[in-house]
């Protein structure tokens, strides 16, 4: 099993649709969880990390499973701004060093008029 | 507003040569890293910093050399390029050990 597993896609859903993206991760002792953007041909950048309590910003709302080691993102009313690579990013390590982040390889989000 | 600043932005080489990409950064951040992104593999980390003077390796390390003289700058140097080495190269740096990534606009390197 890979450390973070994503669905690559492309998941193409109309505007003012519902979509929701899962992310597994195979190190039980990982400590810290994010989910990042990347818009094509730029740099990857912090959309929202994700609580074990659940955090909601706006339209996204993450979810963490520690149970059955996965996170999630839903994302509500798509708008067609929303079209882009969703990086699932994992901390693995106890000492939260960067050398312990582990990139997933991203889902591709399509959002048609 | 800068942020995180790499250098080049493209960049071609002949199979052999040698070049250094440079990264800098001007939000005191003590972290500092270098990814590298091919289709289908998603983001990668050579090398990372924890501070000026200490590096370490990553995932992906060989064929690369860093160091870190200051706080701001954390250089990666290709020592003798590869095709395997085409690759779009981002540096990013944190202020915390858990906290936000923030990324340089990125370098596309293209060995021949």
């Amino acid at each position: 099993r890979k450390e973070v597993e994503q669905d690559p896609g492309p998941f193409n859903v109309p505007e003012g649709a519902t979509v929701a993206f899962n992310c597994t991760y195979s190190n039980s002792a990982s400590q810290s969880f994010f989910w990042y953007r990347q818009d094509c041909r730029k740099e990857p950048k912090l959309l929202m990390s994700v609580y074990s309590s659940g955090n909601e910003d706006g339209r996204f709302t993450a979810q963490l499973n520690r149970a059955s080691q996965y996170i999630s993102l839903l994302i509500r009313d798509s708008k067609l701004s929303d079209s882009a690579t969703y990086l699932c990013v994992v901390n693995r390590g106890y000492g939260g060093s960067q050398g312990n982040l582990i990139f997933g390889k991203g889902t591709k989000l399509s959002v048609k008029p | 507003n800068a942020g995180v600043t790499q250098t080049p932005k493209f960049q071609v080489l002949k199979t052999g040569q040698s070049m250094t990409l440079q990264c800098a950064q001007d939000m005191n951040h003590e972290y500092m890293s270098w990814y590298r992104q091919d289709p289908g593999m998603g983001l990668r980390l050579i090398h990372y910093s924890v501070g000026a003077g200490i590096t370490d390796q990553g995932e992906v390390p060989n064929g690369y050399n860093v160091s870190r003289s200051t706080t701001e700058d954390f250089p990666l140097r290709l020592l003798s390029a590869a095709p395997s080495q085409t690759s779009v190269y981002f540096c990013a740096s944190s202020g915390t050990t858990f906290g936000e990534l923030f990324f340089g606009e990125g370098s596309r390197l293209t060995v021949l």
